[in-house]
């Protein structure tokens, strides 16, 4: 079975600032990585699919990339709303999750 | 607007039963393969089962196999997660989502809003 592993595990950022979160596969999934964000107490939210697609009325500060094993996700300007855990997922497998606090 | 709708959940004793729904509306139910994924407390997500358009094929983590049932009524726009000799570790939020797929990818989109299930005696 494939794995995925986010790293951190946890950031603290602040407003306005750059944020980046990666993702390794365990064997190459090609472009087959998706990312979710999650708020407290919320169902996940797609954010990008195929590892660089923005879902439809996603702010354009987020952007994905990436191919084969390592995968990134950046939040180019941090907004208030942003703070939240973020997934990848690849088929049937997610990873850990990254949570990003102030 | 595509939306999932859920019901069920609940408390119930360890080696107990309960049963989950999940209402579609906004899209063709009929057309989509459907998907259960869980969130115990403080952790991360973790995916259940699937079930094919027509409910002809069933796939499921092998912590689910023997012990839930995933179903639909495509005619009730309905999606179901049967589930049986409950443990105290499936205590979790249990969503629904519907799975989008474009060739050989997919992703969940949307999700149902979640149902807390609690395994307790």
């Amino acid at each position: 079975d494939i794995q995925l592993t986010q790293s951190p595990s946890s950031l603290s950022a602040s407003v306005g600032g750059r944020v980046t979160i990666t993702c390794r596969a365990s064997q190459n999934i090609r472009d087959f990585l998706n990312w979710y964000q999650q708020k407290p107490g919320k169902a996940p939210k797609l954010l990008i699919f195929a590892a660089s697609s923005l879902q439809s009325g996603v702010p354009s500060r987020f952007s994905g990339s990436g191919s084969g094993t390592e995968f990134t996700l950046t939040i180019s300007s941090l907004q208030p709303e942003d703070f939240a855990t973020y997934y990848c997922h690849q088929r049937w497998t997610f990873g850990q999750g990254t949570k990003v606090e102030v | 607007e595509v939306q999932l709708v859920q019901s069920g959940g609940g408390l119930v004793q360890p080696g107990g039963s309960l049963r989950l729904s999940c209402t579609a509306s906004g899209f063709t139910f009929g057309s989509y393969l459907m998907s259960w994924v869980r969130q115990a407390p403080g952790r991360g997500l973790e995916w259940v089962a699937n079930i094919k358009q027509d409910g002809s094929d069933k796939y499921y983590a092998d912590f689910a196999e023997g012990r839930f049932t995933i179903s639909r009524d495509n005619a009730r726009n309905s999606l179901y997660l049967e589930m049986t000799s409950l443990r105290v570790e499936d205590t979790a939020v249990y969503y629904c989502a519907k799975v989008a797929m474009a060739a050989a990818y997919n992703w969940f989109d949307p999700w149902g809003q979640g149902t807390l299930v609690i395994v307790s005696s």
